[in-house]
């Protein structure tokens, strides 16, 4: 089955720049989004179709892709930041969704 | 803005049908995908399934066989059936908007403990 590999973990200072990475073979072909979930919320889309921030989100929070990789770029970290983040895209027919395993962003 | 609210019972016993609903409100649910996702305790998000408002739907393979997922547009609500269900099925189960593509609202959970 499909799958996307995001690190388990990332932690930066305040202020800092982090940068959570999602890799998968139908990525130069399917689009990615990104999810921040903080304890006991749901989760909130913070980045759609790999570059496009919705309406609300910080500028400082910016996606890239690159071949197998899209890159969810968080400038000026702040503590409000610390959350899980997820990457979500489809297999290579489009049909099936796939969630990475999360990354824990801990502000340090 | 789309608001979406899970229910259903907080606990299923082990080889009994999960069964939960979300009701749509601040938007239509016609001629969109209405998606549902897990989360088991202090783990991950799985995808479960979608469904179109013309009833078409595509499921997880790793469910398929245990889940089914139906809309009724007159009431503004979309559903998921899980059979046989076992401890591994304890989860905060979502709702969402959207399909194989970006879901862009989300409902606050609910959580479904399987147990006996």
């Amino acid at each position: 089955s499909y799958e996307l590999t995001q690190p388990p973990s990332v932690s930066v200072s305040p202020g800092q720049t982090a940068r959570i990475a999602c890799s998968g073979d139908a990525l130069p072909k399917q689009f990615a989004y990104w999810y921040q979930q903080k304890p006991g919320q749901a989760p909130i889309l913070v980045m759609n179709k790999d570059t496009e921030r919705p309406s609300g989100i910080p500028e400082r929070i910016s996606g890239s892709s690159s071949g197998t990789t899209v890159t969810l770029t968080i400038s000026g970290v702040q503590a409000e930041d610390e959350a899980d983040y997820y990457c979500q895209s489809a297999d290579i027919t489009g049909v099936y969704v796939v969630f990475g395993g999360g990354t824990k962003l801990t502000v340090l | 803005q789309v608001r979406l609210q899970e229910s259903g019972p907080g606990l299923v016993k082990p080889s009994e049908t999960l069964s939960l609903t979300c009701s749509v409100s601040g938007g239509s649910i016609s001629s969109d995908y209405w998606s549902w996702i897990r989360q088991p305790p202090g783990k991950g998000l799985e995808w479960i399934g979608y469904i179109h408002d013309s009833g078409s739907t595509n499921y997880n393979p790793s469910l398929m066989g245990r889940v089914t997922i139906a809309v009724d547009t007159s009431k503004k609500q979309f559903s998921v059936r899980l059979s046989s269900v076992t401890a591994a099925d304890t989860a905060v189960y979502y709702c969402a908007r959207g399909g194989n593509f970006v879901l862009d609202y989300w409902g606050q959970g609910t959580l479904v403990t399987v147990s006996s």
